[in-house]
């Protein structure tokens, strides 16, 4: 079926240092979003990313979109205690009406 | 108004129950959804609707049966679930549903034990 491979599962970093996620898909995405779910908590929606090759930043994340709209990736600078948690991406299959989430990436972060 | 809510948070039942899990949005969101989420699992999609009609049935058992009696509100019905049944349900509604990408907001959703 049609999947958005997430990598890596789990990551731990020391606070301080920099954290990236990747979400790759098979197929063409209409668009990409990301997720973060703290822990014992519920998705909330990040950012989406529409355009080939976009990239947008918001304080220390800095998300990307593939060129081929077929890969992308969330990338934290200097982590914090409280970005701890699950970060999903999510992808919207070109013509199809559903997202498809990629398995999440879980930051543990040693303060 | 940005918030979904879930009631109960909590649910125990047992495989013989009937028991229903509800959400409400009040963004003015045509579109609505159920997921269910296992442990260190993504959220899967059970469910969609859109303008109040079942969208999107993820071949989901026929002993969860969804329910949504306007625009605002969006019910799961369940009976005779299974153990394997236990996990989050989560409720999400976006703006619409289509190939133009919509955020979907999440519920804090319910957290089910089957016995």
């Amino acid at each position: 079926g049609q999947q958005v491979m997430q990598i890596p599962q789990y990551q731990h970093v020391q606070e301080g240092e920099d954290f990236t996620t990747y979400c790759n898909s098979s197929t063409t995405l209409s668009n990409i979003q990301w997720y973060k779910q703290r822990p014992g908590g519920h998705p909330v929606f990040l950012i989406q990313l529409v355009k080939s090759g976009e990239v947008k930043k918001q304080k220390r994340l800095t998300f990307q979109f593939g060129e081929a709209k077929k890969n992308s990736s969330l990338h934290i600078t200097a982590t914090q205690t409280t970005d701890v948690g699950t970060y999903f991406c999510a992808g919207l299959i070109q013509g199809a009406q559903k997202l498809v989430f990629g398995q999440g990436t879980r930051l543990t972060i040693n303060p | 108004d940005t918030e979904v809510t879930q009631t109960p948070k909590h649910l125990v039942m047992g495989m013989t129950n009937k028991k229903s899990l509800k959400c409400e949005q009040h963004m003015g969101h045509r579109a609505m959804y159920w997921y269910k989420q296992k442990a260190k699992k993504p959220p899967e999609l059970m469910f969609v609707y859109s303008y109040e009609k079942l969208s999107i049935n993820e071949s989901v058992p026929s002993r969860f049966s969804p329910e949504c009696p306007n625009s605002s509100l969006l019910n799961l019905h369940l009976h005779a679930l299974q153990p394997e049944d236990s996990a989050l349900y989560l409720c999400a509604s976006s703006l619409r549903i289509g190939t133009d990408p919509y955020e979907q907001y999440f519920g804090p959703g319910t957290r089910l034990t089957v016995t």
